[in-house]
């Protein structure tokens, strides 16, 4: 079983949609990054959080430490919110990151 | 200006060839990393360095030798290329270590190897 898994792989959503990406963990963690990876490829930090929630945005990150568990929210999605969403874990313990597989999210008009 | 730059971008190359990719941030972060991502999209922490001292250091072949000359700079070394050393090798940087709740991630564009 991956230390990380996130749900669902793959999600296709209209333009406006309310969009929700989970992600569980089984490792302790000192907090919980979420990454957008562009189509070209380029990676950037969304959210860093160790409880409750962050917003940026149209964009929503939550965490419940206890149940290991952080979901991303996209709200009233748009195409160019199509890439990939990465859940990483931040270990409590080596200082290093687990990445989840990754969402792929692709928005139509 | 770009943050974490890596050069280059693209590297096509033969086996048994080495090979380097460079590493620049102009943010003062104090923190850098060496991060693969194989042909299944899976990002994997390779080394990371903190004020130029190695902090983590990956279960990765000794092919591999990441290189500081100060903290703004870390170069990737790679000897004797194998085939399945192809993937998108991204470098990283953040303000502190990880453990520091203020350090997000700034990522480089990534480069991507080939190794035929």
């Amino acid at each position: 079983k991956n230390e990380v898994e996130q749900s669902p792989q793959n999600l296709t959503a209209q333009e406006g949609e309310f969009i929700t990406i989970n992600c569980s963990y089984s490792v302790g963690i000192s907090a919980l990054h979420w990454l957008q990876q562009h189509p070209g490829g380029g990676i950037v930090s969304l959210f860093m959080l160790s409880s409750g929630k962050k917003k940026h945005g149209r964009l929503i990150a939550t965490i419940n430490i206890q149940e290991k568990h952080s979901s991303l929210h996209i709200t009233a999605s748009h195409p160019r919110d199509s890439a990939v969403y990465i859940c990483a874990p931040e270990m409590e313990y080596g200082n290093k990151l687990v990445f989840g597989a990754g969402t792929i999210l692709r928005v139509k008009s | 200006d770009t943050a974490v730059s890596q050069t280059p971008k693209y590297l096509v190359t033969q086996m048994g060839n080495d090979k380097s990719i460079k590493c620049e941030q102009n943010l003062g972060h104090d923190t850098m990393y060496w991060y693969k991502q194989d042909s299944k999209k899976f990002l994997k922490i390779m080394f990371s360095y903190n004020n130029k001292e190695l902090i983590i250091n990956e279960t990765v072949p000794n092919r591999f030798s990441p290189k500081s000359p100060d903290k703004a700079h870390l170069n990737l070394h790679i000897n004797s290329l194998e085939l399945g050393d192809s993937a998108v090798y991204f470098c990283a940087s953040s303000l502190q270590g990880l453990s520091s709740y203020n350090s997000p991630l700034h990522f480089g564009n990534g480069t991507r190897l080939t190794v035929t």
